[in-house]
């Protein structure tokens, strides 16, 4: 039981590249969620999903696009990176069955954008 | 939106002192989750309240939810040095509409000197 997971842990990207952050989970988990975390500004969020096939914006969609094609994968996207979204990303996902008794949101380990 | 104002931001202790931290807010939360994160990891959740006036340990680490449901406190007892990282507290506010989401403190950041 791996949890939460997320490729690449590290990345450096130019200006104006495209990339796609893979995170999966194992827990059976409907929601998942994408967040950013810059130094004090705390966890932001990017993207969130509630079912396979659903997504919606978050704190600071600007910029990015998700999917959720599987119930276990999302996936975050950059089409044209700028230097304002080097930052570490994480995943997250929890059950969909009200915040009662062991409901929470996992956090995947992260991954280190860096966009030159 | 609604906030989750975490004191003290930072705090530096030695090895063996007890440390108190809190997470308050203006609108009311059902459920108090506490984090903590290490250098270049993700948030590992520490501790979940679920009820207002709950008291919950796990192993040095005591939170309990407070009676008015704007706040929440966690202690650790007898500090050691892998207790430094960066302690968050999140939770679903009952305005914001719906309850898959959370919002999250800024965090406190602990330092322990051996």
């Amino acid at each position: 039981n791996a949890g939460v997971t997320q490729t690449p842990k590290f990345r450096v990207l130019k200006t104006g590249q495209s990339m796609t952050l893979l995170c999966a989970q194992d827990m059976n988990h409907e929601y998942m969620y994408w967040y950013r975390q810059d130094p004090g500004m705390g966890l932001r969020l990017i993207h969130y999903s509630v079912g396979e096939g659903t997504t919606a914006k978050g704190e600071v969609p600007d910029g990015y696009n998700v999917s959720r094609l599987k119930k276990q994968n999302f996936l975050l996207g950059l089409e044209s990176a700028a230097p304002s979204q080097t930052s570490v990303y994480f995943c997250a996902s929890s059950s969909a069955r009200g915040w009662t008794s062991g409901t929470a949101q996992y956090f995947g380990p992260g991954t280190r954008l860096t966009v030159l | 939106g609604q906030q989750l104002n975490q004191s003290p931001q930072s705090m530096f202790i030695q090895e063996g002192e007890d440390v108190s931290m809190n997470c308050t807010s203006s609108s009311i939360f059902n459920t108090w989750l506490w984090y903590k994160q290490d250098p270049g990891e993700g948030p590992v959740l520490l501790i979940a309240l679920y009820k207002a006036g709950e008291l919950t340990s796990n192993g040095r680490l005591t939170a309990q939810f407070g009676i008015t449901r704007k706040d929440s406190f966690l202690n650790i007892s007898a500090s050691i040095p892998s207790d430094v990282g960066i302690y968050f507290c999140a939770g679903p506010p009952l305005t914001q509409g719906g309850s898959e989401k959370l919002v999250f403190g800024k965090g406190t950041k602990l330092t322990v000197n051996p």
